[in-house]
């Protein structure tokens, strides 16, 4: 159980173009999802948490314009990279908080990551 | 702020090798904490957790006990395999939101 998925798993887009990258929580209704960004080598940098029908919480430095965070349901949020550049190509990786009340709340369970080039 | 800081890497162990990855933390309160494992290519996987002070967290021969008075969770391991090479993330979680801080992250490099 708690499976998230990613969706595409990799995409090579070119420069100025909007990518969509959907997170999807397969058995379990998540309410909260994040999203992280994670350089060659290093550590995951949170993005933004993304609410379940309203709007999401961007950390600081994150321009919200560009990456759109769209959470309609309890099972799916999208994060939208738009007019990608190259210096935008990374890895993005997903997480979402099990709402429910059978499972522990303070464990997120990840995607299996989103893999972007920008030429 | 929370933070989490790990053993810079790489570690290169033989296999069958002992294995401590350092991780201490700094928060208020009583934080929840997580040691992650990631494969190349892949998102994290939730290895084990702790969610009070002397808990044990334990998952396929890794453990980390919750010291409070070091405020440490190291991960250990009595004998590492090849596939155990992987970065390993220890976090802490310290909020409603369950907000996740990571540390650096630490690059396992096990050989035959």
């Amino acid at each position: 159980g708690a499976v998230v998925s990613q969706h595409p798993s990799r995409v090579i887009c070119k420069s100025g173009t909007s990518v969509k990258i959907e997170c999807r929580s397969l058995d379990f209704q998540a309410t909260t999802m994040f999203w992280y960004r994670q350089f060659p080598k290093q550590s995951l940098m949170l993005m933004a948490t993304s609410n379940e029908g309203s709007k999401a919480t961007y950390e600081q430095g994150v321009e919200k314009d560009k990456f759109l965070i769209n959470h309609a349901s309890l099972t799916l949020s999208t994060l939208t990279v738009t007019s990608a550049h190259p210096e935008d190509s990374s890895f993005y990786i997903c997480s979402a908080r099990d709402s429910g009340r059978r499972r522990q709340t303070d464990t997120q369970y990840f995607g299996p990551g989103t893999r972007l080039t920008v030429l | 702020g929370d933070s989490v800081t790990q053993m810079e890497g790489p570690v290169t162990l033989s296999e069958e090798a002992f294995l401590t990855i350092n991780c201490t933390y700094t928060a208020t309160g009583y934080p929840s904490l997580f040691w992650y494992v990631q494969y190349p290519g892949e998102g994290l996987q939730l290895l084990l957790k702790a969610t009070k002070a002397d808990d044990k967290g334990s998952n396929k021969g890794f453990e980390a006990t919750y010291r409070k008075e070091t405020t440490s969770f190291h991960l250990e391991k009595g004998s590492v395999q090849v596939s155990d090479s992987a970065v390993y993330f220890c976090a802490l979680s310290n909020n409603a939101g369950n907000m996740l801080t990571f540390g650096g992250g630490t690059r396992l490099m096990v050989k035959p």
